[in-house]
């Protein structure tokens, strides 16, 4: 069944970049759109931003552009969400989701990859 | 940015009982484009309906959807003990895409 398995664990300083993968499996990479979703300790969720795989096309959330970026191999079926300048409160998991191709809803999602950020 | 407002925040029931969860939008949701998530602790959310009212695949039928323009419910008929989790609703309508603040259901 479809799969999306996202990166280890991180612990960065503030001021860092971060740069979470998540590798997907069991259906074509390039027919569906990965969005990137993170959740703060305790907190709600927030969605970030969205890349199309098949050609590259962003979009990401207002809040977080300028510090973010998404990308997507398509030779390895791995997309990538790098955040920079690094905060105290990005401190989350972070989560990787399959955007479904009627709308931006989330057929399915990584395992999350937990980022903290601490001096 | 489109806010959605989830009540109540907690709902404490018991199996085999009657589930209503609301969320509520600051503005109407186009084409009821909204969908709701389970997430029980230390997992990834699991999608559980979408466009209001439509399960997802796999999704029991005891999980239904109901609403549009401003106001949305997801009613579990009879709860299960893999039922107790958070809740939580999400507008597609218009970009940002954002989540109300979820709904802890949890046991009696």
């Amino acid at each position: 069944q479809v799969q999306l398995v996202q990166s280890g664990p991180e612990v960065k300083k503030p001021g860092a970049s971060v740069k979470v993968s998540c590798m997907a499996s069991d259906y074509t990479f390039t027919n569906y759109g990965i969005s990137w979703v993170r959740q703060a300790p305790g907190q709600g969720l927030e969605w970030m931003g969205w890349i199309s795989p098949y050609n590259g096309n962003r979009k990401y959330a207002e809040k977080f552009q300028g510090r973010v970026t998404m990308t997507t191999d398509t030779s390895t079926s791995t997309a990538y969400m790098e955040l920079g300048s690094l905060r105290s409160d990005d401190t989350a998991v972070y989560f990787c989701a399959r955007t479904s191709f009627w709308g931006f809803y989330f057929e399915y999602w990584g395992q999350g990859t937990l980022v903290s950020v601490s001096s | 940015e489109i806010v959605l407002t989830q009540s109540p925040g907690t709902l404490s029931l018991s199996p085999g009982e009657r589930a209503t969860l609301s969320c509520r939008a600051s503005q109407s949701v186009t084409s009821s484009f909204l969908a709701w998530y389970q997430q029980k602790p230390g997992q990834a959310p699991r999608l559980l309906l979408y466009g209001a009212s439509t399960r997802a695949p796999a999704i029991p039928d005891r999980f239904s959807g109901s609403g549009s323009g401003t106001d949305f419910t997801l009613t579990i008929s009879r709860l299960e003990p893999e039922d107790f989790a958070v809740y939580y609703c999400q507008q597609y309508g218009g970009s940002p895409y954002t989540f109300g603040q979820g709904t802890n259901l949890e046991i009696k």
